[in-house]
């Protein structure tokens, strides 16, 4: 079976502009979460998607947005980047909102560099 | 708030050697605890994960933690490290509430092995 998957692999931007990341999860998996990771750094929580209703989001400003489709993939939006933003985004799936003791699958990720 | 706490962010082992990555984490309630492994340009794998059935729970690729609720750790260790261990390595716990669960990441711990 396939994992979970992220396109694109990496992408380059320029401050104020705005970028979509895109994730598939598991087949049957109905939860999406998203992670960003500074490098150095642990990942850190942005958003949590089931059945495609936000339910939760971390600490991080309104221009970063996200939506889950009807097939259960989902879309990250960060509007007027910051240099700040250059990281890499990991996309995680799991069977359901508190299914399988919270496992959580993590995809590539994708790379993205502010400039 | 559940979190945890990495001691040491890089750890050199000679191949064959024992690994020790200290993970101490902070919760009020019992808390469900993750490794994660990260190899270079890569995503997240889960290694293993505590749940409450054991305190000692045996993962992938030969490593196993003990969950020590007296000490509050939750350590990896694998008996003898190989080549192939070099990588980046993450305790992480969940946070839970109002319908939503996320992961929470230490600092990492990069792992050397020296032939």
């Amino acid at each position: 079976d396939a994992g979970v998957t992220q396109s694109p692999t990496h992408l380059i931007k320029t401050r104020g502009q705005q970028v979509t990341l895109r994730c598939s999860p598991i087949s049957g998996h109905k939860s999406v979460s998203w992670y960003q990771q500074v490098l150095g750094q642990g990942p850190q929580f942005i958003f949590q998607y089931y059945e495609k209703e936000e339910r939760g989001r971390g600490n991080f400003p309104d221009r970063f947005s996200a939506r889950q489709f009807p097939n259960y993939s989902s879309e990250l939006n960060v509007n007027a980047l910051l240099l700040g933003d250059s990281a890499l985004y990991l996309c995680a799936s799991s069977p359901g909102r508190l299914g399988n003791n919270y496992e959580q699958y993590f995809g590539p990720g994708t790379r993205l560099t502010v400039t | 708030a559940q979190s945890v706490t990495q001691l040491g962010s890089h750890v050199s082992v000679s191949e064959g050697a024992l690994v020790l990555l200290r993970c101490n984490y902070s919760s009020s309630v019992p808390p469900y605890l993750f490794w994660y492994v990260q190899y270079p340009n890569q995503g997240l794998q889960l290694l293993l994960k505590y749940t409450s059935a054991a305190t000692l729970v045996k993962g992938i690729n030969g490593f196993e933690a003990e969950f020590k609720k007296s000490e509050t750790s939750f350590h990896l260790t694998k008996p003898s490290a190989h080549m192939s261990d070099a990588a980046e390595y993450f305790c992480a716990v969940i946070r839970s509430g109002a319908g939503s669960y996320q992961l929470t990441f230490g600092k990492g711990t990069k792992l050397s092995v020296i032939p």
